[in-house]
């Protein structure tokens, strides 16, 4: 069974520029997560999407938006890009979320 | 505000000694606890969980032990073997998403 995919695995923007990253779910999951590790302040939650809706979104400006496609796979999009988004974006997807997250290698975006 | 605590930024243990990895957390409505493993340049991977109901859940090496009048938990690895050595998240769920921790890094010495 393929895991949770990410791409692309570096991506190198300059400030004010738009990045896109994107996520495929393992097969059946209908739920993607999407996380932001920056340097020193662990996983922060950046957004939920279920069955193509946006469920929930951390405390993020919205600036960070995304959607979700009808076989389940992921965008994330960060416009105006500043240089505190360079970070690892995780994405994951569950089943059941008392079972864990299964995580993507995560994006690693860098803005200069 | 940080609603799981890891306090420990790092810890070092000899192998095949116990690692014992804490966890506090502020919130006393998080239905589960989990714990994560995470390598350079990979996702994280779930290891563990236990539901709030719970005060103990075993997996192998791995038991994790929720303490809830003190707002507590902790992951024991034992014994703990060199693949050990990585970043652990400590995690909380509540209202559909994880809330996770800054992590703490295990050192497993030879």
């Amino acid at each position: 069974e393929a895991g949770v995919t990410q791409s692309p695995t570096h991506l190198i923007k300059t400030r004010g520029q738009q990045a896109t990253l994107r996520c495929s779910p393992i097969s059946g999951h209908t739920s993607v997560y999407w996380y932001q590790q920056a340097l020193g302040l662990g996983l922060q939650f950046l957004l939920w999407y279920d069955e193509g809706e946006e469920r929930n979104r951390g405390n993020f400006p919205p600036r960070f938006s995304g959607r979700q496609f009808p076989n389940y796979s992921s965008e994330l999009n960060v416009n105006a890009l500043e240089l505190e988004d360079s970070a690892l974006y995780l994405c994951a997807s569950s089943s059941l979320v008392y079972h864990g997250y299964t995580f993507g290698s995560g994006t690693r975006l860098t803005v200069v | 505000d940080q609603q799981v605590k890891q306090n420990s930024p790092s810890l070092s243990v000899q192998e095949g000694r116990i690692s014992i990895l804490n966890c506090d957390y502020t919130n006393s409505m998080f239905d589960y606890f989990l714990w994560y493993k995470k390598y350079p340049a990979e996702g994280p991977t779930f290891l563990i969980s236990i539901s709030s109901i719970k005060d103990k859940n075993e997996d192998g090496r791995f038991t994790v032990f929720l303490n809830k009048s003190a707002k507590h938990l902790s992951l024991h690895i034992v014994p703990s073997q060199p693949g050990d050595s990585a970043v652990y998240f400590c995690a909380a769920y509540r209202d559909d998403k994880i809330i996770f921790g800054k992590g703490t890094r295990l050192h497993i010495l030879p």
